[in-house]
């Protein structure tokens, strides 16, 4: 089916590893993002991506990087990871400029940092 | 940092009530989106709005956009256990970027059978 795959669905890192969560559309969406969930703090944008080659911080960016080689992928990677990382997180990515029409959702990563 | 108030953040219902939950900001936003969030799933949309005083409905599922623009409201009418879940709103801040859209925290719905 066609949408948002992310790999691994679940992850266990120790304090200071590193590694890189995957992100992978099927629909020529041109911008896609990444989302980390909290309990009590809602959805919060970590990067963002408008196209091939560009991409933007969020609200929360710091300790994770961004690529946007293809159109298709949009690799997260934790640099370091540390135990405030520990969190869902979830790729996001829209047809459209318009973020009015909505995003579709990948079924999410849990990441836990020891 | 967040802009949208939701409420309540947690609701317990038994099943075949409705339940109301909004949306409020101190800013205007163009449009109003509500998704859905199952458990161990990603947010899934329910429906979007792009009007002030736009109404919609989807199923049980019936949506408002303020007419002042900064709020919004969702209803669920005779709820059932696959309601079961996080509501989110989320909106588009007029003036802001295209691309973004801004999250609510989300409204945890139990439903009992």
């Amino acid at each position: 089916n066609a949408g948002v795959t992310q790999t691994p669905k679940f992850q266990v890192l120790k304090t200071g590893q590193s590694m890189t969560l995957q992100c992978a559309q099927d629909m020529n969406h041109e911008y896609m993002s990444w989302y980390r969930q909290d309990p009590g703090m809602g959805l919060r944008l970590i990067h963002y991506s408008v196209g091939a080659g560009i991409t933007d911080q969020g609200e929360v960016p710091n300790g994770y990087n961004v690529s946007r080689s293809t159109t298709e992928d949009f690799p997260l990677r934790l640099l370091s990871a540390a135990p405030s990382q520990t969190s869902v997180y979830f790729c996001a990515s829209s047809y459209s400029s318009f973020s009015g029409y909505g995003y579709t959702f990948g079924s999410g990563t849990r990441l836990t940092v020891v | 940092g967040q802009q949208l108030n939701q409420s309540p953040q947690s609701m317990f219902i038994q099943e075949g009530e409705d339940v109301s939950m909004n949306c409020t900001s101190s800013s205007i936003f163009n449009t109003w989106l509500w998704y859905k969030q199952d458990p161990g799933e990603g947010p899934v949309l329910l429906i979007a709005l792009y009007k002030a005083g736009e109404l919609t409905s989807n199923g049980r599922l019936t949506a408002q956009f303020g007419i002042t623009r900064k709020d919004s409201f969702l209803n669920i009418s005779a709820s059932i256990p696959s309601d079961v879940g996080i509501y989110f709103c989320a909106g588009q801040l007029s003036g802001g970027s295209n691309y973004k859209l801004t999250f609510g925290k989300g409204t945890l719905l139990t439903v009992n059978p």
